[in-house]
């Protein structure tokens, strides 16, 4: 029944690994997002996806790399992971994109730790 | 460039008093401002929107309000309970939600 589902909720890797966080919606809506919040909790957009197409990519590593095979999953692969790609990645979705009544649904959350 | 602020950063108050939290922002081009509502651990929870041309909203015991003009929002939760406990964030719409800092709320039993 979750509305947005993330996995996995905690990962835990290496410097330089590559890793994936998926994500998926079973709203029926239109738009997905990822934002990263930092251990001060500052929560910041990263991508933002309409019906599988890019719309929205902040100022972020080529490292990152979102993937949305359709419009109810997006999904992060981080490639060379560093120390400060530590934090909460919580993924989004909402019924259309900026509007007067976009209301978003957000997921748990996946804490990455970088050693 | 968007900026949000919250204040104050964190509030402690007795169960039963009215609870207040600002939000400004710095571009008034915005379409809403919604409020969320964060716990320990886990995914944010939205609680109000307020569209630009609204002036404010209001559910069960919370009320938000807009002065776009100002570039101001403040959430009054009325009769606080320990289950109001929480960080609440602000978030503006102006092609992408840019965040405020949040304020940690604390209410004692």
């Amino acid at each position: 029944d979750t509305a947005v589902s993330q996995t996995p909720k905690y990962l835990v890797t290496q410097m330089g690994n590559d890793k994936s966080i998926k994500c998926e919606q079973n709203l029926g809506h239109d738009t997905m997002y990822w934002y990263k919040q930092d251990s001060k909790k500052f929560l910041k957009i990263m991508f933002s996806y309409n019906n599988k197409e890019l719309i929205i990519n902040e100022t972020v590593p080529n490292r990152f790399s979102p993937k949305s095979p359709d419009k109810a999953h997006l999904n992060l692969h981080i490639n060379s992971l560093e120390l400060g790609d530590s934090a909460v990645y919580f993924c989004a979705s909402s019924q259309f994109g900026s509007s007067g009544a976009n209301v978003l649904t957000f997921g748990a959350g996946s804490r990455l730790t970088v050693l | 460039k968007q900026e949000v602020t919250q204040i104050p950063a964190a509030l402690s108050v007795p169960e039963g008093e009215n609870l207040v939290l600002n939000c400004s922002f710095t571009d008034s081009a915005i379409y809403n401002l919604q409020w969320f509502r964060q716990d320990p651990g886990k995914g944010l929870t939205s609680l109000l929107l307020i569209q630009s041309s609204q002036r404010e909203q209001t559910s069960g015991r919370l009320n938000a309000s807009l002065d776009k003009s100002s570039g101001r929002s403040t959430l009054y939760i009325a009769a606080s309970q320990p289950g109001d406990s929480a960080t609440y964030l602000c978030a503006v719409d102006d092609y992408k939600l840019s965040f405020g800092a949040g304020t940690t709320v604390t209410v004692r039993a």
